[in-house]
C-alpha cells in the first residue's frame, strides 16, 4: 500500500523555465493538498484540489502557478517563468473525503532556482 | 496573518524527561488539531490528533491536551527519547472543511 509519491525528490531549473511536479495521493485518496516549506519557515498552503475541481486555491500566488488533479493520472504544480524566490521544498499531502482525517505527506520536491 | 503559532522555535531536552511543544491559535472556526513531525528531507508524518469535543487524547508516549479557552495546545512526550529529536509541527483545520493550517514549527533536540 504505497504511500503519497512525488517526483522528482529533486529539481534544479534555470530562471525563466518551467517546473512541473508531479504527486500521486495514497490509493482510494480524493483529495489532494499542495504546501510549499521556504528556507528556515513552516509549512504554507498553496492550494487544495479533488479530482477534476479545485477547492481552495487562496494560498497559490496569483502568477506564474497553476495546479489541477485530473480524473486520471497524479496532480500537477506547474509553474511557468522558475524565479530565485521559488526554491523551496513543496509537499504534497492526500486524504480521505471527509472531515477530521490526517493528511498523509509525500517526501517532497526540492526545487532549487539557479 | 498567522492563525497558527508556534512560539518556541526550538527546544531542548534531556533523554528521559519530558518535552512540552506548544501551539497558539487565533481562529475560534477551528475544530480539529493535528501534530505532525518532520525529519529532515522527509515529509512530516502524523504524529496524533485532536477533535475540539475533547480535551486529551494520548497514544502511547504522546499526549497532546486542548485548552479552548484560551485556544492552546501542547504536546507531551515523554519519555522523551533521542529519535523524537525532530522539527514538530501543529495544524489545525476549521468546519468549513478539510484545509490544514500549520504552525511554523519547533525544533525538539533530544539529547542522550
Amino acid at each position: 500500500n504505497a504511500g503519497v509519491m512525488q517526483n522528482p525528490r529533486h529539481l534544479v531549473r534555470r530562471r525563466g523555465q518551467e517546473a512541473r511536479l508531479r504527486c500521486s495521493p495514497m490509493k482510494g485518496h480524493s483529495h489532494v493538498y499542495w504546501y510549499r516549506q521556504l528556507p528556515e519557515e513552516g509549512l504554507k498552503f498553496m492550494v487544495y484540489l479533488q479530482k477534476e475541481n479545485i477547492i481552495d486555491e487562496s494560498g497559490m500566488p496569483k502568477e506564474r502557478f497553476s495546479a489541477e488533479f485530473p480524473k486520471e493520472g497524479p496532480s500537477i504544480l506547474r509553474i511557468q517563468q522558475v524565479v530565485r524566490g521559488d526554491s523551496a521544498a513543496y509537499f504534497c499531502a492526500s486524504c480521505l473525503l471527509g472531515r477530521n482525517t490526517e493528511a498523509f505527506f509525500g517526501q517532497g520536491t526540492r526545487l532549487t532556482v539557479v | 496573518d498567522q492563525q497558527v503559532k508556534q512560539n518556541s522555535p526550538s527546544l531542548s531536552v534531556q533523554e528521559g524527561r519530558i518535552s512540552i511543544l506548544n501551539c497558539d491559535y487565533t481562529n475560534s472556526m477551528f475544530d480539529y488539531f493535528l501534530w505532525y513531525k518532520k525529519y529532515p528531507a522527509e515529509g512530516p508524518t502524523f504524529l496524533i490528533s485532536i477533535s475540539s469535543i475533547k480535551d486529551k487524547n494520548e497514544d502511547g508516549r504522546f499526549t497532546v491536551f486542548l485548552n479552548k479557552s484560551a485556544k492552546h495546545l501542547s504536546l507531551h512526550i515523554v519519555p522523551s527519547q533521542p529519535g523524537d529529536s525532530a522539527v514538530y509541527f501543529c495544524a489545525a483545520s476549521a468546519n468549513a472543511g478539510n484545509m490544514l493550517t500549520f504552525g511554523g514549527g519547533t525544533r525538539l533536540m533530544v539529547k542522550p
